[in-house]
């Protein structure tokens, strides 16, 4: 079983709908979690993190983690097709060790 | 500012040659990862360092790779006697370290072939 699963879809959405988008893990010991952006083609890039559990809200992304249920979420509101992309979600036990990712999830928004 | 860059972006070698990957990190991080990203999968940890101490090989897959970052700025993933198995995109990223050492940077990576 792996460290972070997380569902690959591919999830397609109309333009302007709300996305969730989830993980959930097994190693108790993480305790920063973080989601990546990755656009064709290119290298991840840090969307958000979260320090243990509760939400963090940046424009129209929220992250959210529950640590009771080692799951956490992302969400994107009034999603815009410049979203559609794979979002990764990634954890770390300590600060400045290796990040654990899940295998991602593609994500197309549609005008 | 820039980013991490990574050379070359495309390498295609022959079975059995030896290929060194380099990264250059952002200016001032004092660590840096090696990942190894799979087409549809997530980047797959391998090694890293703090300043040129290597904290962590223990994503290693064998003994044909190794790293090094020798003054604790650019590094280089060699891979000895490649194999068709070790294609793929390797990734780079850095950090501050310490406490903001959960957020790394990643470059665009090399996309090596192995034929």
């Amino acid at each position: 079983q792996k460290e972070v699963e997380q569902d690959p879809g591919p999830l397609s959405v109309p333009e302007g709908a709300i996305v969730s988008l989830n993980c959930t893990y097994s190693n108790s010991a993480f305790q920063y979690f973080m989601w990546y952006r990755q656009y064709s083609r290119k290298g991840p890039e840090l969307l958000m993190y979260t320090y243990s559990s509760g939400n963090k809200e940046d424009g129209r992304f929220t992250a959210q983690v529950d640590k009771s249920s080692k799951y956490i979420s992302l969400f994107i509101r009034d999603s815009q097709p410049s979203d559609s992309a794979t979002y990764l979600c990634a954890m770390i036990p300590t600060s400045g060790s290796r990040l654990t990712f899940g295998e991602g999830t593609q994500l197309t928004v549609n005008p | 500012g820039a980013g991490v860059s990574q050379s070359p972006r495309y390498k295609v070698t022959k079975r059995g040659q030896d290929v060194a990957l380099r990264c250059d990190p952002i200016s001032g991080h004092v660590s840096l990862y090696w990942y190894r990203q799979a087409l549809g999968q997530g980047p797959e940890f391998l090694t890293y360092f703090n300043y040129e101490a290597q904290q962590d090989k223990s994503g290693l897959p064998n003994d044909r790779f190794s790293a090094e970052r020798p003054e604790g700025s650019i590094s280089t993933l060699t891979i000895q006697r490649t194999e068709q198995r070790d294609s793929a995109m390797y990734r780079c990223a850095s950090s501050l370290g310490g406490l903001a050492g959960y957020e790394q940077y990643f470059g665009p990576g090399t996309r090596l072939t192995v034929t």
